[in-house]
């Protein structure tokens, strides 16, 4: 299957500083991206979609200016935590679509954030 | 209505038994299906995808739909120590862009 590569894999941060987290489709073009959200023993929530060339959906609920989302090509995705509080901590996943693709989507091994 | 439900918990089988697990949805229109097998501490994997009414068997794995009823399921046959993981549903909703999932079912397979 496609192959999504995410960086880091986990990251831990002082509060108030921002984080970056980069998804990358590594053997396919990806027009669409998708970042979620996993807290412990919950399930996947959306927060955005990323389109390449174009502003980024939020979900309601997601601050756009606290979590900046940039889709420059068809192959990369950065997910941008901006002054960064506890309550982010978080597991951070990405997946993407392949154009063309009946929907399926592959993810990225997602980003453990910590935030002291 | 939550769009993606899986309401059982914790489910507990021997090796070798069957493991079954249940999803329904809200959105009659939907169109597309997905079973995701997520491990702790990492993402999830694709394992089945269904489109149409009736089952779809991939290795041990049984996918099942019935749209009228609005629920899709996935049987593990023969379940291994390996398979246990937590099983998320998840629907492509008519029109829409992006998937839904359910909150995840936990499997636990016996030795």
């Amino acid at each position: 299957g496609a192959v999504v590569s995410q960086h880091p894999s986990w990251v831990i941060c002082k509060s108030g500083t921002s984080v970056k987290i980069e998804c990358r489709s590594l053997d396919f073009q990806a027009t669409t991206m998708f970042w979620y959200r996993q807290f412990p023993k919950q399930s996947l929530m959306l927060m955005a979609t990323s389109n390449e060339g174009s502003k980024a959906t939020y979900e309601q609920g997601v601050e756009k200016d606290k979590f900046l989302i940039n889709h420059a090509s068809l192959t990369l995705s950065t997910l941008t935590v901006t002054s960064a509080h506890p309550e982010d901590s978080s597991f951070y996943i990405c997946s993407a679509r392949e154009r063309g693709s009946n929907e399926k989507l592959f993810f990225g091994s997602g980003t453990q954030l910590s935030v002291l | 209505q939550k769009e993606v439900e899986q309401n059982s918990g914790p489910l507990s089988v021997p090796e070798g038994a069957i493991a079954s697990l249940n999803c329904t949805y809200s959105d009659r229109g939907s169109q597309s299906f997905f079973w995701y097998r997520q491990y702790s501490g990492k993402s999830p994997e694709l394992i089945m995808s269904i489109y149409s009414n009736g089952d779809k068997e991939d290795g041990r794995f049984t996918a099942q739909l019935n749209k009228a009823s609005q629920y899709v399921s996935l049987l593990i046959r023969d379940s291994q120590p390996s398979d246990s993981a937590t099983y998320l549903c998840a629907v492509n909703f008519n029109g829409n862009n992006r998937l839904a999932f359910g909150k995840g079912n936990q499997v636990v397979v016996i030795p």
